[in-house]
């Protein structure tokens, strides 16, 4: 069966500071791995994507990683700010058929 | 990055009523249209796929009768909550791909039925 599982649930860390989200899967075949960022009340925005190849992808402050020997993915957030308090989904779409399997997200609070 | 809109973003119902949500991908053209509902603190939960001008396929459970979904074409899909109940009270998001592997989400529409 696919899944997507993340961790941790939720997550609070002071403004400044680095945090690592997990997503772990068992999609198969693997497409590509996506990163989003969902504000409350708000429709998901896209942060990276990744496919097999690509071990590393950054945006700004975000950066992804992926291990498809592992099935492993992260989210590094560097030097958090209070608006990157969101909760973020890891969604891996399987290489057959397309269908997306999404993960249930992890909430992130950033303090001042 | 391209822009999915929905309309309305929010809207207050009666139940029994129906209720349609339109889904538009602005700046490309999008062969398949996903419909999700979100409930609060969960993730989303696809309801059905649709590809222009053809029948959207639903996911187990999801009643086509209830949630009829239109994709007349390559930049437009409706979903429209047919007599709906206070339990239909949600958030739903529309996404929609074109050529690439990326996923644009719409901004969502809150529905509350009363």
């Amino acid at each position: 069966k696919n899944q997507v599982e993340q961790s941790p649930q939720s997550l609070i860390i002071l403004e400044g500071k680095n945090c690592t989200l997990q997503c772990n899967y068992t999609v198969s075949p693997f497409s590509n791995l996506r990163w989003y960022k969902q504000d409350t009340g708000r429709g998901p925005v896209s942060l990276t994507i990744m496919t097999f190849s690509e071990n590393t992808k950054s945006n700004g402050r975000y950066t992804a990683t992926l291990d498809a020997d592992t099935k492993q993915s992260s989210l590094h957030i560097t030097a958090s700010q209070l608006s990157d308090s969101a909760s973020y989904i890891c969604v891996v779409r399987n290489g057959e058929g397309g269908k997306s399997t999404f993960g249930d997200g992890t909430t992130l609070t950033v303090k001042p | 990055g391209a822009v999915v809109s929905q309309h309305p973003s929010r809207v207050i119902c009666k139940s029994g009523t129906s209720v349609k949500i339109e889904c538009r991908s602005l700046d490309f053209q999008a062969t398949t249209m996903f419909w999700y509902r979100q409930f609060p603190k969960q993730s989303l939960m696809l309801m059905a796929t649709s590809n222009e001008g053809s029948k959207a396929t639903y996911e187990q459970g999801v009643e086509k009768d209830k949630f009829l979904i239109n994709h007349a074409s390559l930049t437009l899909s409706t979903l429209t909550v047919t007599s709906a109940h206070p339990e239909d009270s949600s958030f739903y998001i529309c996404s929609a791909t074109g050529s690439s592997y990326e996923q644009y989400f719409g901004p969502g529409t809150r529905l509350t039925v009363t």
